[in-house]
């Protein structure tokens, strides 16, 4: 199994700003993904991220609003921009194992 | 397209008791399905998946579901709930997408266990 750690663990922040989530793993993994959970709603999918290729955005995912990077095996950024209260939501990092997939404490994001 | 539902939003259960999450998907070849549980705060934690042979799989924390291909279902069991398990269940499918697999999760049961 992989451990995923994802820095800030929670954050309050002001309409208009932006917020960069960082995502570690102990292990080199080949695909990463970045999940939304809006309050009381289930996971959706943002984007993928593979490492030397830039994401890969669902549909109604925009790279503007939601950059990513994935600078190496074991790490990846999610920015969150121009963020709005519609923004608030459980961020997850995970990445895809053996025949499954292993998620990240998530990032708890509160826009005002 | 791949879709994945659970019906009932909220179920009730007095510890003790018996307990079965609904799961149907819909997916054109035979699915990886999975069940996560998300406590209050905390991230998603596996419990079992299923990707062939024997359809009744065992998981963690005294779990089981099983396969049926014919109802195109993937219910969750326990036999006894503990007031522990009070959480999020989430049903998923792993889904094969232009040669990458994606996982598309159910909207979730939650779970609420009576003392």
């Amino acid at each position: 199994s992989a451990v995923i750690s994802q820095k800030p663990s929670r954050d309050i922040c002001q309409r208009g700003t932006s917020l960069t989530i960082q995502c570690q793993v102990d292990s080199q993994v080949t695909m990463m993904f970045w999940y939304r959970q809006q309050p009381g709603q289930s996971l959706t999918l943002i984007a993928t991220a593979n490492q030397g290729s830039e994401a890969t955005y669902e549909s109604g995912f925009v790279i503007d609003k939601f950059p990513i990077s994935r600078p190496n095996l074991t790490f990846s950024t999610l920015t969150v921009s121009n963020m709005s209260p519609e923004d608030s939501s459980i961020y997850l990092c995970s990445v895809a194992g053996v025949e499954t997939q292993y998620f990240g404490p998530g990032t708890r994001l509160l826009v005002l | 397209a791949q879709s994945v539902t659970q019906p009932d939003i909220h179920i009730t259960v007095s510890e003790g008791a018996s307990l079965e999450l609904r799961c149907n998907y819909s997916y054109g070849a035979t699915p990886y399905l999975f069940w996560y549980v998300q406590s209050p705060g905390q991230g998603l934690q596996l419990l079992l998946k299923y990707f062939s042979g024997d359809t009744l799989v065992q998981g963690i924390k005294g779990f089981e579901a099983e396969f049926k291909r014919s109802q195109s279902s993937f219910n969750l069991r326990k036999p006894s709930v503990h007031w522990s398990d009070a959480a999020e269940y989430f049903c998923a499918v792993g889904a094969k997408t232009s040669g990458t697999y994606k996982y598309i999760f159910g909207t979730g049961t939650r779970l609420k266990v009576l003392a």
